[in-house]
């Protein structure tokens, strides 16, 4: 059974940093390309970066460029997502997921919170 | 960035119905849609992939069709497990863009 689990979410001072972690289990992550997807409360659906298998590539939405990294380990069949300069409107759930173009696999996602 | 707009945002339908969700892209996109379930307190579900494409395990009942930039999600019989949110995706061109979703709900 295919599963990805996120964590390292939590509550954050506005300007601060917190890094996620994506880890996958019967699946070997190191064949896909993997994205983080996020969802502010009530709101829909925006991605946000994605790395490829070989983590040569990388993209980012504008509303995260410059102060979001991906990264993966495939060693530890894991994704990160490092996040800085955080702000209010980066409060959401982050999901991880699989794929190069649309999502197959999704995490149950994790909350990251920007408040003082 | 391509704007993904869905209508309506809330559709109000009963069991067995057959429910017809759109989805308009601001720019050609040729076949580069999926189409994902949300229920609440959930992770989206793959639909439907390359406009058309019925993801494994997926009832038949749902089915996607157009190119371009208009799309169209049909159920043919809605069930009680489908009332949720639909979103809409494109990945002709980056950034990948999301509808901001319909909501089938009881009518």
């Amino acid at each position: 059974e295919v599963r990805l689990v996120e964590s390292g979410g939590g509550l954050v001072q506005p300007g601060g940093s917190l890094r996620l972690s994506c880890a996958a289990s019967g699946f070997i992550l190191s064949s896909y390309e993997m994205n983080w997807v996020r969802q502010a409360p009530g709101k829909g659906l925006e991605w946000i970066s994605n790395i490829s298998s070989s983590a040569i590539n990388t993209h980012y939405a504008d509303s995260v460029k410059g102060r979001f990294t991906i990264s993966r380990d495939n060693a530890k069949n894991s994704v990160y997502l490092q996040m800085s300069s955080l702000r209010a409107e980066d409060t959401a759930i982050y999901y991880c997921a699989s794929g190069d173009l649309y999502f197959r696999y999704w995490g149950q996602g994790t909350l990251v919170t920007v408040s003082s | 960035d391509i704007q993904m707009t869905q209508s309506p945002s809330t559709l109000s339908a009963n069991v067995g119905d057959k429910v017809t969700l759109s989805c308009r892209a601001s720019q050609n996109i040729r076949s580069g849609l999926a189409w994902y379930q949300q229920k609440p307190g959930k992770a989206p579900h793959l639909l439907i992939y390359r406009a058309s494409i019925l993801e494994s395990g997926v009832p038949s009942r749902f089915s996607g069709s157009g190119s371009g930039t208009e799309f169209t999600l049909t159920i043919s019989s809605l069930q009680p497990d489908d009332f949720a949110t639909y979103y809409c995706q494109q990945y002709n061109t980056y950034p990948w863009t999301f509808g901001q979703g319909t909501k089938v709900e009881i009518k």
